[in-house]
């Protein structure tokens, strides 16, 4: 039962040029979303997080968008740099369960053509 | 700040041996995960610690895995006996409190069952 799916496996962008990376997710429990990057041989590194009572969110070249009503979140890089590419994780949780058990998609592989 | 630890990075055992790994988490990070990623998957929990209290191992396959973390500090994870569908990178995370939405990753062990 995967309750956080990332369809794309892999996504190829040129520099310079906006990355989107989607997720979609079952769960209507859901109420917190993260993005995680991870380069290879290291363990995934927190990107940006968006409660469910926003819609969006911006963190420099970074912008997480949720659209509640279609279990849909994207998160858009712009402008792609090639220090961007890796493995792109979304992850989920659901803030008042007792604990913080993030559920994650099973990733996007971007790579940044320079 | 130093960042979580993990060792080792790589472990290459037989079937039905058995293996252990060592997490120390961020200095003053209450909360210790532990989750098992297969290749081509997103990180799964395996257990989520609290100080040394147990929050969450409904994942955790008890018949083989253990794990502990007697002073609510470092932890242990281990295999015994191990399969062969244990390969995986075995990854501790540990977060401030459990209200902390944003973990921190260790670099991840990569286990190896031949």
């Amino acid at each position: 039962d995967q309750q956080v799916k990332q369809n794309s496996p892999s996504l190829s962008v040129q520099e310079g040029r906006i990355s989107i990376l989607n997720c979609d997710y079952t769960n209507s429990m859901f109420d917190y979303f993260l993005w995680y990057k991870k380069y290879p041989a290291e363990g995934p590194t927190f990107l940006i997080s968006i409660s469910s009572i926003k819609d969006k969110n911006e963190d420099g070249r970074f912008t997480v968008f949720l659209n509640k009503s279609a279990k849909h979140l994207s998160l858009h890089i712009v402008p792609s740099q090639p220090g961007d590419s890796a493995v792109y994780f979304c992850a989920a949780l659901t803030t008042n369960l007792g604990n913080e058990k993030l559920t994650f998609g099973t990733g996007t592989r971007l790579t940044i053509i320079p | 700040e130093a960042g979580v630890a993990q060792s080792p990075r790589y472990k290459i055992i037989e079937k039905r041996q058995s293996v252990a790994f060592w997490c120390n988490p961020i200095s003053g990070h209450a909360t210790l995960y532990w989750y098992q990623q297969i290749l081509g998957q997103g990180p799964k929990l395996l257990i989520q610690f609290q100080n040394n209290g147990v929050v969450d191992d409904s994942q955790l396959p008890k018949d083989r895995f253990s794990a502990e973390r007697l002073k609510g500090v470092d932890s242990t994870l281990k295999i015994q006996p191990a399969k062969l569908e244990d390969s995986a990178v075995y990854l501790c995370a540990s977060s401030f409190t459990s209200g902390d939405n944003e973990q921190f990753f260790g670099p991840g062990t990569r286990l190896t069952v031949l």
